[in-house]
């Protein structure tokens, strides 16, 4: 199995282009995870879905779009990038989540380094 | 809201000392808490998972300890290796995961 596998590896883009990051998993996980990663603020969910077809916000949604067409991708869109938003980010997935609590580990992609000039 | 702190940011001891890294949390209403692994320009990797019930979990030279009630975590690290050098982050999980900023570990051969 392959996991988590986040698609590209880096980016550069000028402010106002657009790009989409795609995240796949091999694991038939229901759950997916948008997170970004800044120096001393730790990871912060921008958005997540529950099963194919359904896309949720998270702590930092603003700026971003996403999409959970097939269950094994989720795709993360940045319709007109800033410069506040480079930064890492991170795919992850996971199985449980019962009763409105996450009771099992999430599985990370390697991250997509992202930066906005 | 929840947050999560973890002290200190950074680390740095000899090979071979037994160290402890802690994680601390505002709100005790958490499912379980989690320690994560993440290497330079890599992913994180999940190191030991603790219910809200249980006290402690071990895993090889790791033990994490879980008071809810004072809302702290501590991971052990025993004989450490430079191999342990990493940044290790803790998670708490109710509805989602929230992350603390994690402490940069280097061990020194």
């Amino acid at each position: 199995n392959a996991g988590v596998t986040q698609t590209p590896k880096f980016r550069v883009l000028k402010t106002g282009q657009s790009m989409t990051l795609l995240c796949a998993q091999d694991m038939n996980h229901e759950y997916m995870y948008w997170y970004r990663q800044d120096p001393g603020m730790g990871l912060r969910l921008i958005h997540y879905s529950v099963g194919e077809g359904t896309t949720a916000k998270g702590e930092v949604p603003d700026g971003y779009n996403v999409s959970r067409l097939k269950k094994q991708n989720f795709l993360l869109g940045l319709e007109s990038a800033a410069p506040s938003q480079t930064s890492v980010y991170f795919c992850a997935s996971s199985q449980l989540y019962t009763g409105g609590w996450l009771t099992d580990t999430q599985y990370f992609g390697p991250g997509t380094r992202l930066t906005v000039l | 809201k929840q947050e999560v702190t973890q002290i200190p940011a950074a680390l740095s001891v000899p090979e071979g000392e037994n160290l402890v890294l802690n994680c601390s949390f505002t709100d005790s209403a958490i499912y379980n808490l989690q320690w994560f692994r993440q290497d330079p320009g890599k992913g994180l990797t999940s190191l030991l998972l603790i219910q809200s019930s249980q006290r402690e979990q071990t895993s090889g030279r790791l033990n994490a300890s879980l008071d809810k009630s004072s809302g702290r975590s501590t991971l052990y690290i025993a004989a450490s290796q430079p191999g342990d050098s990493a940044t290790y982050l803790c998670a708490v999980t109710g509805n989602q995961f929230y992350f603390g900023t994690g402490t940069s570990l280097t061990v020194i051969p």
